[in-house]
């Protein structure tokens, strides 16, 4: 089957700018994530969202930062007013619960801001 | 608070030099561990879980295994296609990251034909 698939895969802003990034997790899992991945670092958790549960935001660097959920299918990450620092690659993974159950990700959007 | 340290931060193999990857963890509970590899821009791929010390898998020319402390990634006689950077990642019992993993920075292993 399909597995997780992100869109775009490369993003080139200017800084202050609005960038929306897509996850489309896989189909049938109720647990969704973000992380970030910045150059030289490890990937550093952002958000989970968890059937219709209220999300765990408590990754979330600054309120710049929002995601949102449509039921259990697509998620996007929107990063306003966009800096310098938030260039990275963002990574999403679903998980059939969140848990002990195993978490796949996507082939993550490359965000580079100019 | 939760932490996953990888070493070492980079390892050169000959094409069948067999070596360990190591990760080091401090957790509040640990629910799971996980190893993944990650080829270059590309998302991590999944490896192993392992959930309890003792436990032990094993995938082709991969062995991971986990003590209370620490979980090892051991590669035996590997090949140029082994090469990628590898991530070790925890999850936690208790506490506030419950849900997500928490990682490690990897091990970038280059194997030389």
């Amino acid at each position: 089957g399909a597995g997780v698939s992100q869109s775009p895969s490369n993003k080139v802003t200017e800084k202050g700018k609005d960038v929306e990034l897509r996850c489309d997790p896989i189909s049938g899992h109720t647990a969704l994530y973000w992380y970030r991945q910045r150059l030289g670092q490890g990937l550093e958790f952002l958000i989970y969202f968890q059937g219709n549960s209220a999300p765990d935001k408590s990754g979330l660097p600054s309120d710049r930062f929002s995601a949102e959920r449509t039921g259990e299918s697509v998620s996007t990450l929107t990063i306003q007013r966009t800096q310098q620092e938030d260039s990275a690659v963002y990574l999403c993974a679903s998980s059939l619960v969140a848990g002990t159950d195993t978490q796949y990700f996507g082939p993550g959007t490359r965000l580079t801001v100019l | 608070e939760d932490q996953v340290t990888q070493s070492p931060e980079a390892l050169r193999l000959q094409e069948g030099e067999s070596s360990s990857l190591n990760c080091s963890y401090t957790v509040s509970g640990l629910r799971g561990l996980f190893w993944y590899r990650q080829d270059p821009g590309k998302g991590p791929e999944f490896l192993f879980t392992l959930y309890s010390a003792g436990e032990e898998k094993e995938k082709e020319r991969l062995k991971a295994t986990l003590t209370k402390k620490e979980s090892f990634l051991h590669i035996t006689a590997p090949k140029p296609e082994d090469s990628a950077t590898y991530l070790c990642a925890v999850q936690a019992k208790y506490g506030g990251s419950q849900g997500n993993l928490i990682f490690g920075k990897g091990t970038k292993l280059s194997v030389k034909p």
